[in-house]
């Protein structure tokens, strides 16, 4: 199986701030990598797929960038709703795993 | 709009078989290059990808599972369902059903179940 590792696993920050999250594959995945937002109580949101395609719908805020083994999601303006858990995802191979979240919360 | 929906009991016995429908709606399960898959979440902890199934029927299982699952289509009722045997307390989690869909040839899951939670318990 492939390993997705994300970091960091938490962090805090305020609204206004750039907030970079980093996901690692444990072997080369292309770009086969997705994101997602996940708030309390709901089911995740798919941000970006191929690495850097953003989703209709999602904010410009949002971007994603990597290829290979080395990924990151990048929030340039942090908005107050997006104060969630992020989850990467590789879809390279079966099985398909997600990293182990990293939860943005206020500072 | 595709909405995807989860149902099956919430309560199940260890030993027991666990057994979940998620109906299709705002589209025909069959139109589309997609596949249909099941994912769990324990309380307070990540994704686990268990499984999918397209259409065709063909299918593709988490092998750290697959000695207990099996995941069947029906494309005249647009639901698909999940059956995961001998369940243990590790089992307990929301269980959600989503839709994996191509662009441009990289997959993703696009549309999501708001999930179940299946708790096991005597």
């Amino acid at each position: 199986d492939i390993q997705m590792t994300q970091s960091p696993s938490s962090l805090s920050a305020s609204v206004g701030d750039r907030v970079t999250i980093t996901c690692r594959a444990s072997q080369n995945i292309n770009i086969y990598l997705n994101w997602y937002q996940q708030k309390p109580g709901e089911a995740p949101k798919l941000l970006i797929c191929a690495a850097s395609s953003l989703q209709s719908g999602v904010p410009s805020r949002f971007s994603g960038s990597g290829s290979g083994t080395d990924f990151i999601l990048t929030i340039s303006s942090l908005q107050p709703e997006d104060f969630a858990t992020y989850y990467c995802q590789h879809s390279y191979s079966n099985p398909r795993t997600f990293g182990q979240g990293t939860k943005v919360d206020i500072k | 709009q595709v909405q995807l929906q989860e149902s099956g009991p919430g309560l199940v016995k260890p030993s027991q078989t666990l057994s979940l429908t998620c109906t299709v709606s705002g589209g025909s399960i069959s139109s589309g290059t997609y596949y249909w898959s099941w994912i769990r979440q324990p309380a307070g902890k990540g994704l686990e990808w268990i499984g999918r199934i397209y259409t065709s029927g063909g299918t593709n299982y988490n092998p750290s599972l697959k000695s207990r699952v099996t995941i069947s289509v029906d494309t005249s009722k647009n639901q698909f369902s999940l059956k995961l045997s001998s369940v243990t307390a590790a089992d307990t989690a929301v269980y959600y059903c989503a839709r994996g869909s191509y662009s441009s040839g990289y997959e993703a899951f696009d549309y999501w179940g708001q999930g179940t939670l299946v708790t096991v318990s005597s």
